[in-house]
């Protein structure tokens, strides 16, 4: 079964700094991978997915991921941190007959 | 500019009693879900319905049901509540197409507690 793992459930940053979130999938077929962005009280926001062939997909607010076949990752990373960007950050990937598989979420903290 | 609609936002039960989480989607797309979250553990698929008529277990199906209403509509029943369920729960839809990464789009969630 396809999995992630994202390392790290709580990173703290300060605002300008750079932002690392790090996902690692497991995978037997090309997978299917996302980075979505949760707010206080809401939903989850599509931040960015990998479309195959691409090794850096760029998101929304500045995020983005770089696919690496050989370590199976898919970090997001972000130059400089803002206050807005605070938040939980979910990588997934797409699972056969379409489950989506979450990771257990990292809280980015931005320290001004 | 709806995309996915979740009724109730709130809902405190007691244990034993039994309630219905509405979603409704206006972005017709075929497949639908439902997840719940817990801290610490993501989202885990409790239900979904790849078209209208069908649906399938997730991960935590164990206490719950689903109708697929008709296309827009996905309902999520608790029929007799217990404090283990108590949660996030979130509605998601997506379009489908064969080959494409189709990411899935979220309502804002409903947050039930059971006494």
């Amino acid at each position: 079964a396809q999995s992630v793992t994202q390392l790290g459930s709580h990173v703290s940053v300060s605002e300008g700094a750079l932002v690392l979130l790090r996902c690692n999938y497991s995978s037997s077929v090309p997978p299917y991978l996302f980075w979505y962005v949760q707010y206080p009280n809401q939903g989850l926001q599509l931040l960015l997915k990998y479309t195959t062939g691409a090794t850096l997909v760029k998101g929304i607010n500045g995020f983005e991921a770089e696919f690496k076949k050989s370590e199976t990752s898919f970090h997001l990373t972000k130059p400089s941190a803002h206050m807005s960007d605070a938040a939980e950050y979910f990588c997934a990937v797409r699972a056969p007959r379409n489950d989506m598989r979450f990771g257990a979420g990292t809280r980015l903290t931005v320290k001004p | 500019n709806a995309g996915v609609t979740q009724t109730p936002k709130f809902q405190v039960l007691k244990t034993g009693q039994s309630m219905t989480l509405q979603c409704a989607q206006d972005m017709n797309h075929n497949s639908m879900y439902w997840y719940r979250q817990d801290p610490g553990m993501g989202l885990r698929l409790i239900y979904y319905s790849a078209s209208e008529g069908t649906t399938d277990k997730g991960e935590v199906p164990n206490g719950y049901n689903v109708s697929r209403l008709n296309k827009r509509e996905f309902s999520l029943r608790l029929e007799s509540a217990a404090p283990s369920q108590t949660s996030v729960y979130f509605c998601a839809s997506s379009e489908e197409i064969a080959g494409s990464n189709q990411p899935q789009h979220f309502g804002d969630g409903t947050r039930l507690s059971i006494l």
